[in-house]
This record gives structure tokens, sequence and C-alpha cells, in this order.
């Protein structure tokens, strides 16, 4: 049971190119979240999402988009990279409210 | 969105020491989670609180979700090396969104 997987673990980009950050759960939750953390600013809400073909904007979801296409996965995309968004992701997912699980996290660094 | 405090914002104490932390919230809540986060990897649950008052234990670490409902306490007894990392707390009103403290960093000194 792998839980929350995340990939890739890290990736270097130039300003002006484009990613996808791909997560993976298999516990069958419903609900799976993108986060960002920055250095003394805590886990930042990007988007989100409820169930299969949904997605909604969380705190912070400017310059992102995200699909959920397979109730397993949510893909995290970057159009066109700025150093702004030199951070560490981090998927997770959840059953309900009860707390998520997160994947181990994806460092992005934009040069 | 949500303003979630923590405090203190770091804290070095020697092995076998308690320690205090807690969280403070603008809005009320339905629901107070408190995370540890590991160098390198992901936070990982330890304890939810769901009602008003509610105290709860896992092992060394003790939990309570404040009478006013802004704010949640994390206690942990007789510290090891290993409680080393950041620990956040998570709350949430209604809905599935929760909203992070900016964390508190445990160092224990052997």
């Amino acid at each position: 049971n792998a839980g929350v997987t995340q990939t890739p673990k890290f990736r270097v980009l130039k300003t002006g190119q484009s990613m996808t950050l791909l997560c993976a759960q298999d516990m069958n939750h419903e609900y799976m979240y993108w986060y960002r953390q920055d250095p003394g600013m805590g886990l930042r809400l990007i988007h989100y999402s409820v169930g299969e073909g949904t997605t909604a904007k969380g705190e912070v979801p400017d310059g992102y988009n995200v699909s959920r296409l397979k109730k397993q996965n949510f893909l995290l995309g970057l159009e066109s990279a700025a150093p702004s968004q030199t951070s560490v992701y981090f998927c997770a997912s959840s059953y309900n409210r009860h707390g998520y699980t997160f994947g181990s996290g994806t460092r992005l660094t934009v040069v | 969105g949500q303003q979630l405090n923590q405090s203190p914002q770091s804290m070095f104490i020697q092995e076998g020491e308690d320690v205090s932390m807690n969280c403070t919230s603008s809005s009320i809540f339905n629901t107070w989670l408190w995370y540890k986060q590991d160098p390198g990897e992901g936070p990982v649950l330890l304890i939810a609180l769901y009602k008003a008052g509610e105290l709860t234990s896992n092992g060394r670490l003790t939990a309570q979700f404040g009478i006013t409902r802004k704010d949640s306490f994390l206690n942990i007894s007789a510290s090891i090396p290993s409680d080393v990392g950041i620990y956040f707390c998570a709350g949430a009103n209604t809905g599935n969104q929760f909203y992070f403290g900016t964390g508190t960093s445990l160092t224990v000194i052997p």
C-alpha cells in the first residue's frame, strides 16, 4: 500500500518552461489537494478536488492548473513557470474531513 | 484566507523536557488537526480533535480542542531526539478545506 505518491521528487525549470506534477493515491480517496510550502508560510492550498472530474481553486491558484480525470490521479500544471513558483509542493488525499494523507513532496526550483 | 498563528515559532529543549505549543485562529473551527513533518517528508497526522474541550492523547502527545473553538494546544511529554521536526496545526470549519499554521520547529538536544 503506497499511499500518496508524487512524481517527480525534484525538478529544476527555466523561467517560462511548463511542467506537470503527478499525484497518485491508492486509497480510493474522494478528495485530493495540492499545497505549496514556503519558509515561514506554512502550507497553502493551491487547488483541490472533491471527486473525479471536479476541481476547485484554493488560496493561491494563480499560475497553476489542475485536472482530475481519474479518481486516483490529481495533476498540477505550471504553464509558464516563474521564480515565485519555486517551492516544495505537496499532494494530499482524504476520505473525509478526518485528516489528510500527504505525499513526500516535489521540490521545484525555477531559475 | 484564514489566519492560524502558531507559537512558539521554534523551540530548543533538552531531552526529557516537556513541550507545549499552541495554535490560535481568527475564526471558529469544527475540527483541529496536529501534524508532524520530518525533514524531506510530507506531514504526518498525529492527532485529530472534533469537539470543543476534547482532550486526546497519542502516546506521549496530548492535544486539546479549545473551549472557544478558536485555539488548540499540543503537549509532548518527556521529549526524545526523534521528536525533532516541524509541528503544524490545521483547522477546518465547514467543507473539506483545512487551513494550516506556520509551524513550530522543535529541536531536542540530547
